[in-house]
């Protein structure tokens, strides 16, 4: 059974870092089209990034330079490393793995960061 | 690439036909998907390729569209289906969704 697990949201102030985490069963995460997607409170999806199953990494405009996706194959784990962080990244943010091309078929819980002093 | 839904809201009965619209700003060719979400929930993916239903999803739900209009039908409304619904484009980077269509119960 497939499954995606986030972990890491919480509360950071302005400027702070933040490493987000989503554990994966039931695939392998090492060849597969995986993203971030986030949400703000009330609002529509914003997608974050996506790490290909080339390992070809690619960032939304508003955290290009900030924000790093990667992924531990050892562990099964993508990760989104977020730093010098404002009060507009406070979303949810969602794991997803997908296709290229085709969206993304299967989708964690979210894992809900807080941005505020 | 900015992706356009409408309508925003819509209200609608049990049994109804829907269709909801989504326009891209630039050709796009069939790499549009439609997602479905419910409050508290995560987004579910409905239809790829603009026009390909995801497995496990009715058959009431279709797609159509190439370049830059597409649209998601919903053909006989059920009372599971009341929900928000966006379009996402796939053909290039920055991925990006409309801004949703908000489906409720008339």
């Amino acid at each position: 059974e497939v499954q995606l697990v986030e972990s890491g949201g919480g509360l950071i102030q302005p400027g702070g870092s933040l490493r987000l985490s989503c554990a994966a069963s039931g695939f392998t995460v090492s060849n597969t089209y995986m993203t971030w997607v986030r949400q703000a409170p009330g609002k529509g999806l914003e997608w974050v990034s996506v790490i290909n199953s080339d390992d070809s990494t690619f960032y939304a405009d508003s955290v290009e330079g900030r924000f790093t996706i990667s992924r531990d194959n050892s562990k099964n784990t993508l990760y989104l490393q977020m730093s010098s962080l404002r009060a507009e990244d406070t979303a949810l943010y969602y794991c997803a793995k997908g296709t290229k091309g085709q969206g993304c078929d299967f989708w964690g819980q979210g894992t809900l960061v807080t941005v505020s002093s | 690439i900015q992706l356009t839904q409408s309508p925003s809201f819509l209200s609608a009965s049990v049994g109804d036909r829907v269709t909801i619209t989504c326009r891209a700003s630039q050709g796009i060719s069939s790499y549009l998907a439609w997602y479905q979400q419910k409050p508290g929930k995560a987004p579910k993916l409905l239809i790829y390729s603009a026009s390909t239903l995801q497995s496990g999803v009715p058959s009431r739900f279709s797609g159509s569209g190439a370049g830059t209009e597409f649209t998601l039908t919903i053909s006989s409304l059920q009372p599971d289906d009341f929900a928000t619904y966006y379009c996402q484009q796939v053909h290039s980077y920055p991925i990006t969704f409309g801004q949703g269509t908000r489906l409720e119960i008339e």
